[in-house]
């Protein structure tokens, strides 16, 4: 059963342009991430909002902004898009922050930049 | 590096029958967690175990952290048990995830 949603599933777009990802989580969770996914075998945080707080903030480009209304959304925005952010974007969402919780993932955006 | 190593990479089997799928870990770990995933699918967690032996219907997950493994025991296997289970731990204190590279699962009727 889905309880982290995300949309778009995917998106193609140009160098440049502007793009935003949605992320909503119906568990009741505190703790929402943002992880980039480059391969199979990484997955790395961009950021983690604990109860609409932002807690980690990696060292991303300053292109990349999170966005959260309340602790069920995290949003992500892409201010102008590099070809380096071409990859797979995941949303997940933990009871809570702390030593590793249970993540709990979304379906992935897959981004293309031409 | 970290590593993930999970084995064996793809596994057939008939329906009814068991499976162990086996996952090591090349640094200490505190935690980890179980993935199954469909192909386009979600990631789905089966288990999260930091540690000892986890029942959850057909499925058993066995965490020993002192040896750096982790063992998930399929029983009565069934087709919808079919795809891709995957290993997952934390490092850099959960800045980062390390996947397994995934046990590819196949049960034919």
């Amino acid at each position: 059963e889905t309880a982290v949603f995300q949309t778009p599933n995917y998106h193609v777009t140009q160098v440049g342009n502007e793009v935003s990802f949605n992320c909503k989580q119906t568990l009741g969770h505190d703790t929402m991430y943002w992880y980039k996914q480059d391969s199979k075998k990484l997955l790395k945080i961009m950021f983690s909002y604990n109860n609409k707080q932002l807690i980690v903030n990696e060292t991303v480009p300053r292109r990349f902004s999170p966005q959260s209304s309340d602790k069920a959304h995290l949003n992500l925005r892409i201010k102008s898009v590099e070809p380096e952010d071409s990859a797979v974007y995941l949303c997940a969402s933990s009871i809570d922050w702390g030593d590793y919780a249970e993540q709990f993932f979304g379906p992935g955006t897959r981004l293309t930049v031409l | 590096g970290q590593q993930v190593q999970q084995s064996p990479a793809s596994l057939v089997l008939q329906e009814g029958e068991n499976a162990e799928l086996q996952c090591n870990f090349s640094t200490s770990l505190n935690s980890m967690q179980w993935f199954y995933q469909r192909p386009g699918g979600s990631l789905v967690s089966l288990f999260y175990n930091p540690s000892g032996t986890k029942h959850s219907g057909r499925l058993t997950s066995t965490t020993v952290i002192k040896e750096r493994r982790s063992s998930l025991h399929i029983s009565s296997s069934q087709t919808t048990d079919s795809g891709t289970y995957l290993c997952v731990f934390p490092y850099q204190g959960g800045r980062a995830l390390i996947f397994g590279t995934g046990t590819t699962v196949s049960v034919s009727p």
